[in-house]
């Protein structure tokens, strides 16, 4: 099936370390959604975009909904250990199923304190 | 609390069995769905039913049967099961037209 390209795989950084992932797709998307999942639970949303330009935060998190709204970009400021998680970016594209969303592939963060 | 729950966490079978995972959510949203997520993390839709009709159904062995007895509930009943079914089933809904996903626990499923 159809997958966002999420990248870096993986990051490791040093506590308090600014922290930038993004993902891009070859379709245009008309949904950003950023989600967190913790080691043995369901992901959990973050935040969503919904208009091109959109700039979103959610405390030390800002996402961006990309000008060409064929990408998005996560960033997490000052990070801490508990930021630690495997980070997903998912969208809606603008033609197909009005209800599935396309995901990427996960961002492994580990930060050492 | 309202959430989005799953029955059982761990699950743990033999090879041709016949397993169920039940979920359930109080949210009030239309639309449910099940996810697998591998060993690589990557998460799969599988089914999703909005008001209890069948709206996604990607290519997914005939073996899982999703059922919906109401809106707020999603089963998914796993037929014969194979060792390529070890993973972990995740349960969603969002509100009817909407993006917005909402995940319940998971289920780990280990077929021996």
């Amino acid at each position: 099936g159809q997958q966002l390209n999420q990248s870096p795989q993986s990051m490791f950084i040093q506590e308090g370390e600014d922290v930038s992932m993004n993902c891009t797709s070859s379709s245009i998307f008309n949904t950003w959604l950023w989600y967190k999942q913790d080691p043995g639970e369901g992901p959990v949303l973050l935040i969503a975009l919904y208009k091109a330009g959109e700039l979103t935060s959610n405390g030390r998190l800002t996402a961006q909904f990309g000008i060409t709204r064929k990408d998005s970009f996560l960033n997490i400021s000052a990070s801490i250990p508990s930021d630690v998680g495997i980070y997903f970016c998912a969208g809606q594209p603008n033609a197909g199923n009005n209800r599935k969303l396309i995901w990427g592939l996960g961002t492994s963060l580990a930060v050492n304190p | 609390d309202t959430a989005v729950s799953q029955t059982p966490k761990y699950l743990v079978t033999q090879m041709g069995n016949d397993k169920s995972i039940k979920c359930e959510q109080n949210l009030g949203h239309d639309t449910m769905y099940w996810y697998k997520q591998d060993s690589k993390k990557f998460l799969k839709i599988m089914f999703s039913y909005n008001n209890k009709e069948l709206i996604i159904n990607e290519t997914v062995p005939n073996r899982f049967s999703p059922k919906s007895p109401d809106k707020a509930h999603l089963n998914l009943h796993i037929n014969s099961l194979e060792l390529g079914d070890s993973a972990v089933y995740f349960c969603a809904s969002s509100r009817d037209g909407g993006n917005e996903q909402f995940f319940g626990p998971g289920t780990r499923l280990t077929v021996l």
